[in-house]
C-alpha cells in the first residue's frame, strides 16, 4: 500500500518547455488535488477533482491543465513553463471515512524553471 | 484575503509545555477543518480532522472548533522537540470536496 505516489521527484525545465506531473493513489479515494507550495505562501490549490470525470479550478489554475485519467490517477500539465512556476508541487487524495475525512499527500515534486 | 488565516510565527514553547496554534476562517462554506504537521522539506502529515463544534482529542493533540467565532485551534500537550515543525490548518468544503490551506504556523519547542 504505497498511498499517494508522484513522479518525478525533481525536474528542471527551461522557459517554454512543457511537462506532465504524474500522481497516483491506491487508497480508492474519490477526490484528488494538486497544490503548489512556495515560501511564505503556504499550500495553494491549483486544481482538484471531486470524483472521477470531474475537475475544478482552485486558487491558482492559470498556466496549468489537469486530467483525471481514472479513479487512481490525476495528472498536472504545464504547457509552457515559466519561472513563476518554480515551486514544490504536491498531489493529495481524500475520502470520507467513518463519518470523518482523511486527506493524504504524496512526497512532492520539486520543479525549477530557468 | 485568504479564506483561512494563520499567524506565521515562529511560536516558541519550552519542552513539556502546551503549544496553542490558532486559525481563523472567513468562508462559512468551510465548516470542517484539517490540521497537518509539515517538517522542512517533507510533505504534510495529517494530524486530525474536526467538523463539530467543541473539542476533539487524539493522544497529545486536541483540536477545538468554534463556528460562531470562526476559529479553529490545535493544542499540543507535553510538547517535544520533535514537534518542532510547521502546522497547517485547512478548511474543507464537504459539498465541493475543496480543501484550502492557511499559510502555516512554525512551532519551535525549546529543550
Amino acid at each position: 500500500n504505497a498511498g499517494v505516489t508522484q513522479t518525478p521527484k525533481f525536474q528542471v525545465l527551461k522557459t517554454g518547455q512543457s511537462m506532465t506531473l504524474q500522481c497516483a493513489q491506491d487508497m480508492n479515494h474519490n477526490s484528488m488535488y494538486w497544490y503548489r507550495q512556495d515560501p511564505g505562501m503556504g499550500l495553494r490549490l491549483i486544481y482538484y477533482s471531486a470524483s472521477e470525470g470531474t475537475t475544478d479550478k482552485g486558487e491558482v489554475p492559470n498556466g496549468y491543465n489537469v486530467s483525471r485519467l481514472n479513479k487512481r490517477e490525476f495528472s498536472l500539465r504545464l504547457e509552457s513553463a515559466a519561472p513563476s512556476q518554480t515551486s514544490v508541487y504536491f498531489c493529495a487524495s481524500s475520502e470520507s471515512k467513518g463519518g470523518s475525512y482523511e486527506q493524504y499527500f504524496g512526497p512532492g515534486t520539486r520543479l525549477t524553471v530557468t | 484575503q485568504k479564506e483561512v488565516e494563520q499567524n506565521s510565527g515562529p511560536l516558541s514553547v519550552p519542552e513539556g509545555a502546551i503549544a496553542s496554534l490558532n486559525c481563523t476562517y472567513s468562508d462559512r462554506g468551510s465548516q470542517s477543518f484539517f490540521w497537518y504537521r509539515q517538517y522542512s522539506g517533507k510533505s504534510p502529515e495529517l494530524i486530525m480532522f474536526i467538523y463539530s463544534n467543541g473539542d476533539k482529542e487524539d493522544g497529545r493533540f486536541t483540536a477545538q472548533l468554534n463556528k460562531a467565532s470562526q476559529y479553529v485551534s490545535l493544542l499540543i500537550r507535553d510538547s517535544q522537540p520533535s514537534d518542532s515543525a510547521t502546522y497547517l490548518c485547512a478548511g474543507f468544503s464537504g459539498g465541493y470536496q475543496k480543501v484550502t490551506f492557511g499559510t502555516g504556523t512554525k512551532l519551535q519547542v525549546i529543550p
